[in-house]
């Protein structure tokens, strides 16, 4: 069965530091695999997506995010940290199946950005 | 960018009565329309999937009776939950897609409705 893991409930980091939020998945097939922010109240925001191609993804805000096969891993990143970046990230894995496509979220993480 | 509309953002009702949230897609016509629970500090719980003029799929363990869905234009879907109850408070978001989902066309959520039942 297909899952993804996001292996940290909470990441802080200070402003202007490079953060990295890590998601982990497990699938037969080929992962399709997402980034989604959320501020409080308020529903998610699409940042990026992996589906094929360069392992390295770049997306909205700066975020970008890396592609590792050997490693089952679809962690993101950002050189520099904003506190305006402090939200709930959620990695989703996608899979294809007949019936329609099945998503799965990870459980979150709180990133945490201080001045 | 594909926008989705949910209204209202927050509601707060008497045990008893029905509340209904409606998922607008503003600028694309929405194939598909899903609903999710969440609650605090976890992550989305789906509830069911609608296409546009079909019955929603429900998922395992969610009360279709409690929960209606209608989809009744590739731009409207609405979630009512009958006869609220206390434990039904929580934060519900819609999300819509064209094409196939979520692959090519990321899902497009609404910003929520935070429900309180009293």
């Amino acid at each position: 069965a297909q899952s993804v893991a996001q292996p940290e409930d909470q990441v802080n980091v200070a402003e202007g530091n490079p953060l990295t939020v890590k998601c982990t998945y497990s699938v037969s097939g080929n992962p399709y695999l997402f980034w989604y922010v959320q501020y409080p109240n308020r529903g998610l925001q699409f940042l990026l997506k992996y589906i094929t191609g360069d392992n390295l993804v770049k997306g909205s805000y700066g975020f970008e995010a890396e592609f590792n096969k050997s490693q089952t891993s679809f962690h993101l990143k950002k050189p520099s940290a904003l506190v305006s970046d402090s939200a709930l990230y959620f990695c989703v894995l996608v899979i294809l199946t007949g019936g329609g496509n099945k998503l799965t979220f990870g459980t979150g993480t709180q990133l945490k950005v201080e001045l | 960018g594909a926008v989705v509309s949910q209204h209202p953002s927050r509601v707060i009702c008497k045990s008893g009565t029905s509340v209904k949230i409606e998922c607008r897609s503003l600028d694309f016509q929405a194939t598909t329309m899903f609903w999710y629970r969440q609650f605090p500090k976890q992550s989305l719980m789906l509830m069911a999937t609608s296409n546009e003029g079909s019955k929603a799929t429900y998922e395992q363990g969610v009360e279709k009776d409690k929960f209606l869905i209608n989809h009744a234009s590739l731009t409207l879907s609405t979630l009512t939950v009958t006869s609220a109850h206390p434990e039904d408070s929580s934060f519900y978001i819609c999300s819509a897609t064209y094409g196939a989902t979520g692959t090519n066309s990321p899902l497009h959520f609404g910003n929520g409705t935070r429900l309180t039942v009293t």
